[in-house]
């Protein structure tokens, strides 16, 4: 079966702490991988996607087809980096853009 | 461009009421989707447009029913209210071609 899963509903860490979300997916083929990000009341927004190799906001995440997961990671994390984070699936590259979405984890960086 | 936007921003229903939830996208993008959002359960496929004309179930459809009434509108029909379907539900468009897509602010329904 095709399901995302990110292990932690939250994870708090103190402001200049290194970050990790975890995300694991369950998929037999080649799918993208996907970071939504959704601050307080605000729309989802995508932050990363695997193929595209890039940095956002200071935010990196590999994907590992060994393990089948793809952990967002930031050395440093600042105070506007609490929201909540959603890993999600692409089942079929160029296909219609259906999204298999993880449960999603809260992260909340204090001062 | 206003991008994707959604009509009502917060509604709250009785049981067995009815109402339509209501998306536009201007960024000529041919695929549609509703999503609704739980806590605890992420966001959840409800129905899906890949193309005008068109349009397939997708994770939760029941209760619901959708109408891809140009390429621009993509509307969500609950005919009947259950506490259930209290949600946050949010619609996005892509072009078709990934799962890179621009998702709208959001309508948070409450049905009591």
């Amino acid at each position: 079966a095709q399901r995302v899963t990110q292990p932690e509903k939250l994870l708090s860490v103190f402001k200049g702490a290194p970050v990790e979300l975890k995300c694991n997916y369950s998929y037999s083929g080649s799918p993208e991988l996907f970071w939504y990000v959704q601050y307080s009341r605000q729309r989802l927004q995508l932050l990363l996607r695997h193929i595209s190799r890039e940095s956002i906001k200071g935010f990196t995440a590999d994907l590992n087809k060994g393990e089948t997961s793809f952990h967002l990671k930031k050395p440093f994390a600042q105070e506007e980096d609490s929201a909540m984070y959603y890993c999600a699936l692409s089942p079929i590259a160029g296909n219609t853009g259906k999204l298999i979405f993880g449960q999603g984890t809260t992260l909340q960086v204090k001062p | 461009n206003a991008g994707v936007t959604q009509t009502p921003k917060f509604q709250v229903l009785k049981t067995g009421q009815s109402m339509t939830l209501q998306c536009a996208q201007d960024m000529n993008h041919n695929s549609m989707y509703w999503y609704r959002q739980d806590p605890g359960m992420g966001l959840r496929l409800i129905y899906y447009s890949a193309s005008e004309g068109t349009t397939d179930k997708g994770e939760v459809p029941n209760g619901y029913n959708v109408s891809r009434l140009n390429k621009r509108e993509f509307s969500l029909r609950l005919e009947s209210a259950a506490p259930s379907q209290t949600s946050v539900y949010f619609c996005a468009s892509s072009p078709g071609t990934s799962g890179v897509g621009l998702f709208g602010p959001g309508t948070r329904l409450t049905v009591l």
